[in-house]
């Protein structure tokens, strides 16, 4: 266990469902991101929060949309989202500081749009 | 645009084999290299290199960091059908991202 905790660990939905997916960490953290791991391909980063606000948005679809309420939090929402979007979808933090940290990663949410 | 390359793709070995894994990168203002291996979901964290810290090992793992060549190596020494995995190389550069290479899938057999 890492710390970091995301819930579902599985997900099915159709594409007109609205769905949303919820990443949590006390680990004193204060950076959370979510990355999507499609099959054969690297992860790829979709948002950083830092500090509850988010710092980095990689040209991501709008059916896509991320919270992060508190800096414990970051939920990905999710809106009619088309087949191609199925990917386990990770969320991972870290404590930015001065220096150089690790970033520790929850079990991920397995979506599958159907 | 930051790239980080690894190889090879796949591996496969037998017990008691040693490997070692190819990571390079491009990225602007490089601040560390992440390694992390990958077994169902979450990728666990290995080693961290920086450069105040470019060699690291733990156990039969060891990892080293070239910032002149751009790349790092991991090695594993008398595998085990446990280490069967997808490793992962990571790369902090500008921002605070950290950019993904494909990673390497390496497989064990007893």
């Amino acid at each position: 266990e890492t710390g970091v905790t995301q819930t579902p660990r599985h997900l099915v939905m159709g594409m007109t469902n609205k769905k949303s997916l919820k990443c949590e960490q006390h680990l004193g953290h204060n950076a959370m991101y979510w990355y999507k791991q499609s099959a054969k391909k690297p992860l790829e980063l979709m948002f950083v929060y830092s500090l509850e606000e988010r710092v980095e948005n990689n040209s991501v679809p709008s059916r896509f949309s991320p919270e992060c309420p508190n800096s414990s939090h970051l939920f990905l929402h999710l809106h009619t989202l088309q087949p191609e979007d199925s990917a386990l979808y990770l969320c991972a933090s870290r404590r930015d500081r001065p220096g150089n940290t690790e970033a520790f990663f929850g079990q991920g949410t397995r979506l599958t749009v159907v | 645009e930051d790239k980080v390359v690894q190889s090879p793709l796949s591996l496969v070995v037998h017990e008691g084999d040693t490997v070692t894994l190819n990571c390079s990168y491009e990225v602007t203002n490089f601040r560390s290299l992440l390694w992390y291996k990958q077994e169902k979901k979450a990728p666990t964290f290995l080693f961290m290199l920086t450069s105040s810290g470019i060699e690291k090992k733990s156990g039969r793992l060891s990892s080293i960091l070239d910032k002149k060549e751009l790349s790092s190596i991991l090695n594993i020494t008398a595998t085990q059908t446990g280490d069967s995995a997808i490793y992962l190389c990571a790369v902090e550069g500008a921002g605070q991202n950290f950019v993904f290479g494909p990673g390497t899938r390496l497989s064990v057999l007893p």
